[in-house]
């Protein structure tokens, strides 16, 4: 079974430019998550998906940050326009149970992102 | 608030010594604990959970950890380190929807 794959593994922008991030969750599972870890400090939590809707955005920073899963499969994480402090290691997760803090959370190898 | 504190960003063994890596959370009710291991160009791989029942778990890889609740510690233990367990190890408690992380230990293995 195939885990959970993000693309691309690393991004290199410029201060103001678009990037968006790809994540492909373990096939069947409901709930994908999105995280985020600044250098150095710990991976914290932006958003859950259920399906194809936002059941917690609780974490996105600011409105630079757009997420979205159509059709309830795959996401995208889209930042526009970048800027220096959205670097960092974006992590995606997905559970198959109910979303909830017993679930397990399976995690991709993340995507670094780097704004100059 | 609930959060969790790892207060060892950095250590260091000789392969075949013991291991313990600290976590201590703060949580309002029962909490529901876990470590995760990062190997260098890997994602984020679950090694022990703890939800109820027996304080003392077991996970993958030969790792242990002993939920206590009078020092609101989870720390994760290994009887004898091997060069593939260098990594970044990150516990994290459950709540609600999500997981709230530590900042991460990173072990170094020496020969």
């Amino acid at each position: 079974e195939a885990g959970v794959t993000q693309f691309p593994s690393h991004s290199v922008i410029e201060k103001g430019q678009t990037v968006t991030l790809r994540c492909d969750p373990i096939s069947g599972h409901d709930n994908l998550y999105w995280y985020r870890r600044v250098m150095g400090k710990e991976i914290k939590f932006l958003l859950h998906f259920v399906k194809e809707s936002k059941q917690d955005e609780s974490g996105m920073p600011n409105n630079r940050f757009l997420a979205e899963r159509t059709g309830g499969t795959y996401s995208t994480l889209k930042v526009q326009p970048a800027e220096l402090e959205d670097s960092g290691v974006y992590f995606c997760a997905s559970s198959q149970n109910s979303g909830g803090n017993t679930d397990t959370q399976y995690f991709g190898p993340g995507t670094r992102l780097t704004v100059l | 608030a609930q959060s969790v504190t790892q207060p060892d960003i950095h250590i260091t063994v000789s392969e075949g010594a013991s291991l313990e890596l600290r976590c201590n959370y703060s949580y309002g009710a029962t909490p529901y604990l876990f470590w995760y291991v990062q190997s260098p160009g890997q994602g984020l791989q679950l090694l022990l959970k703890y939800f109820s029942g027996d304080t003392l778990v077991q996970g993958i890889k030969g790792f242990e950890a002993e939920f206590k609740r009078s020092q609101s510690s989870f720390n994760l233990r290994k009887p004898s380190v091997h060069w593939s367990d260098a990594a970044e190890y990150f516990c994290a408690v459950g709540y609600t929807d999500k997981l709230i992380f530590g900042t991460g230990t990173r072990l170094q293995v020496f020969p």
